[in-house]
Formats: C-alpha cells, sequence, structure tokens
C-alpha cells in the first residue's frame, strides 16, 4: 500500500512561473520529508527537507510547505527555469528509518 | 565530493540466469539501500543495510538477496532471474544522522536490467 502518493504523474509549466508539486502521505508516523530530483539516466538527488517540528522551509528558489494536519507537503519552485525540468520525488520516514517515495511528477518547464 | 557508483549502467541477462549488482560508496556511510524505480510505482525499498554483515528487508524482497562484507561496499543479487526483475535499480548510502535536517541519502546513477 503506498504511503506516500503524488497524484500529478506530469505538470507543465512556463518559464518564470510557478511550479507547485503536490505530496500526500498516510501514515501519521512520518516526521521527516524530502524532495528529490532526478534527470534521465542520473540516480535521484537530494533537492529539499523538512522535519515534522516545521511547517516551511526555504532554499533559494525552493519552499517546501507541511501540512500536518491534511497530511500534505508541497514543493514550490519560483521562479522555475527549464533546467528544472526532471521528475520529483517525495519522500517521508519514520524517526529517520526506512524512506519511503512516492510515485514522482515529471515536471516540464517551457521556455 | 560524495560518489556513489554502480558496477554497470546497462545489463541485459537471460531467465534463469544468477546477477550481481555492485555498489560502492566512498563516504564511510553505514547506511546502504537498494530500490528499484518502475513506471508509476516510484522506489520501492528491496533491501537495506545497517552496517557490515547487517541486513534488513525492505517492501519487496522476494527474489532478492544482498551482501555487505565491507562498509563500503553492498550487493544485491538476484539468484534467479525473471522477466518481472526488469527495471531501474538504484543504490544508496545515508550515515547515521538521526533527524538531522541535512539527513539524506545519496543515490549511484542505476542500473537499467532487462531480463529476456
Amino acid at each position: 500500500d503506498q504511503q506516500v502518493k503524488q497524484n500529478s504523474p506530469s505538470l507543465s509549466v512556463q518559464e518564470g512561473r510557478i511550479s507547485i508539486l503536490n505530496c500526500d502521505y498516510t501514515n501519521s508516523m512520518f516526521d521527516y520529508f524530502l524532495w528529490y530530483k532526478k534527470y534521465p539516466a542520473e540516480g535521484p538527488t537530494f533537492l529539499i527537507s523538512i522535519s515534522s517540528i516545521k511547517d516551511k522551509n526555504e532554499d533559494g528558489r525552493f519552499t517546501v510547505f507541511l501540512n500536518k494536519s491534511a497530511k500534505h507537503l508541497s514543493l514550490h519552485i519560483v521562479p522555475s527555469q527549464p533546467g528544472d525540468s526532471a521528475v520529483y520525488f517525495c519522500a517521508a520516514s519514520a524517526s529517520g528509518n526506512q524512506f519511503y517515495f512516492g510515485t514522482g511528477t515529471s515536471l516540464t518547464v517551457i521556455p | 565530493d560524495v560518489k556513489v557508483t554502480q558496477s554497470s549502467r546497462y545489463l541485459v541477462k537471460r531467465t534463469g540466469e544468477k546477477v550481481f549488482l555492485e555498489c560502492v560508496q566512498d563516504m564511510d556511510h553505514e547506511n546502504m539501500f537498494w530500490y528499484r524505480q518502475d513506471p508509476g510505482l516510484g522506489l520501492r525499498l528491496i533491501y537495506f543495510s545497517y552496517d557490515v554483515k547487517m541486513k534488513e528487508k525492505g517492501d519487496i524482497p522476494e527474489g532478492y538477496s544482498v551482501s555487505r562484507e565491507k562498509k563500503e561496499r553492498f550487493s544485491l543479487i538476484l539468484e534467479s532471474a525473471s522477466t518481472n526483475q526488469t527495471s531501474m535499480y538504484l543504490c544508496a548510502s545515508r550515515t547515521i544522522g538521526g533527524l538531522a535536517i541535512t539527513d539524506t541519502q545519496y543515490f549511484g546513477p542505476g542500473t537499467r536490467l532487462t531480463v529476456l
């Protein structure tokens, strides 16, 4: 059973606009959340993370928001750039043990 | 610069063959992981290892085994390859950091395995 879900398999956004990628989870024990970015023929690379004691974490153009009551997190990319085109995975863990990954969202930023 | 390497980028094997996928990390990380990535299913954990000679089953261990004789090396073994094991296999490593905000996994480039 998928504990971490990304319901949008793909997203297209114009360059310069905001990209919003969403992720939902079912396990209330999850306390640490991450976003990874994956280019074709490469392994995923860490992008940004957030612990459950926070509701927002920002790193440059990337911001992750966590809504614990809704069991929902989102990744905002502002402004979007063509180099951001990739597959984005969200992941979650409980007490730093096994990580559970979503199915991924393929982002295309149109120049 | 951190590095996780996998022995092959592409591999083609026949049904019933024994297959070895090797992963090496140079970061002195304690934890290592094997995932497979399939369209529509994301990354699913096959096995992980907390330290040398230690292993734990992940979500989909059936048909696989692992070996961790040295800290830097984690091998995934397909005892008798089947066509449903055709997939992208990703290795990752992580240092023990609890809930540190920078606690993350570093991934290798992946091995695309095709079983005919």
